[in-house]
């Protein structure tokens, strides 16, 4: 079974500070496919990052992804008030296209 | 501009049947890999199921196999989940999704069904 750890579950952080997020694998992720998703309250997630650190279309460049095989991160520079929201990573190079447990980013 | 909206979705006793509809327009439907991704209340995302552009490659989470059926009519641009043997594990918000570049990971997202399983 494929299983995605994400970490920290909760990142209590300030308008402007860098956020990291971590995403490691139980075993690896073929080719890199590997995707982070926002999610905020009420709605459905949105795809920010594909293929490990490739942005999605209309992501701002403040977001960034990395890493191969079983550890991945995400990054945001600095944090602007509308990037409070949950992040999840997923992996979708075979079946079953697990997610992560999901990273709750809030406000200081 | 793509548009996903599920529906179907309400409030079905343990044991029972439901079926998903989710209508798609906008793009070519019969060009994209689908998914069914569900949420429990205050919970994290899981994948369910996958299907491919014609329909002949289909995958299940191990927690839906045997009880969950995806299908795809790709002349009414539609995606659908059949969901049968209905337990209150089961209760989630419900969202269809689109694949990206013919992979799956998810660039379009239903706005979601909300499935209540209780007696």
């Amino acid at each position: 079974e494929f299983v995605l750890t994400q970490s920290p579950g909760t990142l209590s952080l300030s308008p402007g500070e860098r956020a990291t997020l971590s995403c490691r694998a139980s075993q690896s992720v073929y080719s890199s496919y590997l995707a982070w998703y926002q999610q905020k309250p009420g709605q459905a997630p949105r795809l920010l990052i594909y293929g490990a650190s490739s942005r999605a279309t209309g992501i701002p460049d403040r977001f960034s992804g990395s890493g191969s095989g079983t550890d991945f991160t995400l990054s945001i520079s600095r944090l602007e008030p509308e990037d409070f929201a949950v992040y999840y990573c997923q992996q979708y190079g075979s079946s079953p296209f697990a997610f992560g447990g999901g990273t709750k980013v809030e406000i200081k | 501009q793509v548009q996903l909206v599920e529906s179907g979705g309400g409030l079905v006793k343990p044991g029972g049947s439901l079926r998903l509809s989710c209508a798609a327009s906008g793009f070519t439907f019969s060009d994209s890999y689908m998914s069914w991704i569900r949420q429990a209340p205050g919970k994290g995302l899981e994948w369910l199921s996958y299907i491919s552009s014609s329909g002949d490659t289909i995958y299940y989470a191990d927690s839906v196999k045997g009880r969950f059926t995806i299908s795809r009519d790709n002349a009414k641009t539609s995606l659908y989940l059949q969901m049968n043997s209905l337990r209150a594990e089961d209760t989630a918000v419900y969202y269809c999704a689109r694949g990206f570049r013919l992979s799956t990971c998810f660039d379009y997202w239903g706005q979601g069904a909300l499935v209540t399983v209780s007696s």
